[in-house]
């Protein structure tokens, strides 16, 4: 089936580290975003990438960094300077004019 | 400029009556507004959209209606059912990218 695949669903992060969150898309799709959803605050851009090994700041980019490398993949590492990285982290991604489609994104704690 | 504010945060509505969701907004660069539906634990799901040069669209029991003069648009759910208990979001599009609404949780009663 094709559609946005988010791994894993549940994330755990210790004091210092670094961790990736995996987006892979089998739609074909150029266009790969990364959201942020926190309760009350609705969904908030982090970085998008409109085609391979390209990529732009949303609006809270500070603390995170992604890769394109490849159109099917779009991975987000939460560095160590994002002090505030418990979230439901969202991926999605559209084709041309069309609408975005989200996958079922990864909650990230804190241990 | 980039706001769309939405309101009510939560709402409670009761089997077969109709929810009401506004949206407003500022940026007149907005050219897209969908709404999506969301369950717990899941991605939202895109659930209608509607573009600024039509002033309501309607697919089954769900209408947008678009002021543009207003710079608002609402989302009605008509016979709204339990299974509709969700958190909806609206949002605006300007260079491909999305602005959100805070999100309206909505809860259907039996």
């Amino acid at each position: 089936d094709g559609g946005i695949t988010q791994s894993p669903k549940y994330l755990f992060r210790k004091e210092g580290q670094n961790v990736t969150l995996s987006c892979e898309q089998n739609l074909n799709h150029d266009a790969m975003y990364w959201y942020r959803q926190d309760p009350g605050q609705g969904l908030r851009l982090i970085y998008y990438s409109q085609i391979v090994n390209d990529f732009q700041k949303g609006d809270i980019a500070e603390g995170y960094s992604v890769s394109r490398e490849k159109k099917e993949s779009f991975p987000l590492t939460v560095t160590s300077a994002q002090k505030n990285p418990t979230a439901f982290y969202l991926c999605a991604s559209r084709y041309s004019n069309q609408p975005q489609h989200f996958g079922d994104g990864t909650r990230l704690s804190i241990l | 400029q980039q706001q769309v504010k939405q309101s009510p945060q939560s709402l409670i509505v009761q089997k077969g009556g109709i929810s009401i969701i506004n949206c407003a907004y500022e940026n007149t660069a907005f050219d897209y507004f969908p709404w999506y539906q969301q369950f717990p634990g899941k991605g939202p799901a895109l659930l209608i959209a509607i573009r600024p040069d039509v002033s309501e669209k309607k697919e089954g029991r769900f209408t947008i209606s678009f002021n543009k003069s207003a710079k608002q648009f609402s989302l009605h759910i008509m016979d709204s059912q339990p299974g509709d208990s969700a958190t909806y979001f609206c949002a605006a599009r300007s260079y491909g990218k999305l602005t959100f609404g805070q999100g309206t949780i909505l809860t259907v009663h039996p």
